[in-house]
């Protein structure tokens, strides 16, 4: 099946601090990625949507200045947390559709869980 | 915004037991998929049903689907202390692109 690795898999950085997550399709190309966020004993909840070559597109409620997200080619999405806050703190999680047959199918990468003190 | 909501919440069985959890969404759907996700971990997808699809089987897993009541459910047979994790049904989001992920069943497997 295809891949979709995360980096970090964990960082802790300090109150006020900006924080970069990478997302990458490793054997396939994606146009779109797709951002969430899990707090703890939670379910995923959707973010973004990260859109090559064009603006990223965010879910209601989410401040786009402060989740910044840049889709730099069609392997890597980033997600950047700035001036974080412990309130931030979260399990990042990102997908990639990969195109099967006359559909799509989600493959998602393990994870960053972000600590902020 | 979560598509609808997982019943029960949490499930304490015994290996060996089974496991059925119940989902319901809200909006009219393709199809609908199940993941589990163990602790701090990463989502491993489970089964995905269509929506012409009333039943689907997968080893120990049984999903159902009715179209008309808006729900689905996971059984899962002899249940094993393995199985323990948190398992979510996903639908796609108006888009039809990304997933909406329900609440989530919490399910503790005892040996």
């Amino acid at each position: 099946g295809a891949v979709v690795s995360q980096h970090p898999s964990w960082v802790i950085c300090k109150s006020g601090t900006s924080v970069k997550i990478e997302c990458r399709s490793l054997d396939f190309q994606a146009t779109t990625m797709f951002w969430y966020r899990q707090f703890p004993k939670q379910s995923l909840m959707l973010m973004a949507t990260s859109n090559e070559g064009s603006k990223a597109t965010y879910e209601q409620g989410v401040e786009k200045d402060k989740f910044l997200i840049n889709h730099a080619s069609l392997t890597l999405s980033t997600l950047t947390v700035t001036s974080a806050h412990p309130e931030d703190s979260s399990f990042y999680i990102c997908s990639a559709p990969k195109e099967v047959g006359q559909g799509y199918e989600q493959y998602f990468g393990p994870g960053t869980r972000l600590t902020v003190t | 915004s979560q598509q609808g909501e997982e019943d029960p919440q949490a499930l304490s069985i015994q290996e060996g037991e089974n496991a059925t959890m119940n989902c319901s969404y809200k909006t009219s759907i393709n199809n609908l998929q199940w993941y589990r996700q163990n602790s701090g971990r990463g989502l491993v997808h489970l089964i995905l049903i269509r929506s012409n699809e009333r039943e689907k089987h997968s080893g120990r897993l049984r999903v159902t689907l009715d179209t008309s009541k808006k729900s689905s459910s996971l059984l899962i047979t002899a249940s094993r202390a393995a199985d323990t994790a948190s398992y979510f049904c996903a639908t796609a989001n108006q888009a039809g692109t990304a997933l909406i992920f329900g609440k989530g069943t919490t399910l503790s497997v005892s040996s």
